[in-house]
């Protein structure tokens, strides 16, 4: 059973479409994060949320964090091919600390 | 390189050999971390160092999981008597403390135990 749950596990559109990836837990963290991995790669942060009801946006990224610090949503506008790969959220439980637990990731497939 | 180096990027070995997986973080990051990532699933927590002391090795599957690191710097992780459930991708990164930075990654090692 994994904490943090990520939806949906596959997601193939056209170039253009925009989409929303999801990622929800029962706990409560300090912060999340979100990454990206290319095949073959290691993860790469996109973006950190802190706050309850925060909102960052990368570009045609925007990230948001649940008021209760227990959810995240990854929203892409106008995907581009090159957003293709594996998003991932995790997030951070206790107060300090880099201890980050994983979800299973969304696979993004953003055909041309 | 600047990044966190992994090796050896592949390794396929026999059921029942050890093998050791080796990570350099990058320099002056304290802290150092090793995830296990198996296919269609997310990572795994396997154990953090800071310096080369280990505070939590509660993510290490068994005892035939081990991991050290020396000179605050390079860390090996072994896994002894391989089992086919143990294959997988073996992520390292390094951050600049524990308590703060962003986690960089290297590219893995892919371990297939046959």
């Amino acid at each position: 059973t994994q904490l943090l749950e990520q939806s949906p596990q596959f997601l193939s559109i056209q170039e253009g479409e925009n989409l929303t990836v999801y990622c929800n837990s029962s706990s409560v963290f300090s912060s999340l994060q979100w990454y990206r991995q290319e095949p073959g790669e290691g993860p790469v942060l996109l973006v950190t949320v802190v706050t309850g009801g925060e909102v960052k946006k990368l570009k045609r990224l925007t990230f948001q964090f649940g008021d209760a610090r227990k959810d995240s949503s990854l929203h892409i506008t106008a995907a581009q091919p090159g957003d293709t790969g594996l998003y991932l959220c995790a997030g951070v439980q206790g107060e300090y600390g880099n201890k980050l637990v994983f979800g299973a990731g969304t696979i993004l497939r953003v055909k041309s | 390189g600047a990044g966190v180096s992994q090796s050896p990027s592949n390794k396929v070995t026999e059921k029942g050999k050890d093998v050791e997986l080796r990570c350099d973080p990058i320099s002056g990051h304290t802290a150092l971390y090793w995830y296990r990532q198996r296919l269609g699933q997310g990572l795994e927590f396997l154990i953090y160092f800071q310096g080369n002391s280990a505070p939590d090795k509660s993510g290490l599957p068994s005892d035939r999981f081990s991991a050290e690191r020396t000179g605050e710097s390079v860390s090996t992780l072994t896994i002894q008597r391989t089992q086919q459930e143990d294959s997988a991708v073996y992520l390292c990164a390094s951050s600049l403390s524990y308590n703060t930075g962003e986690l960089f990654f290297g590219e893995g090692s892919r371990l297939t135990v046959l």
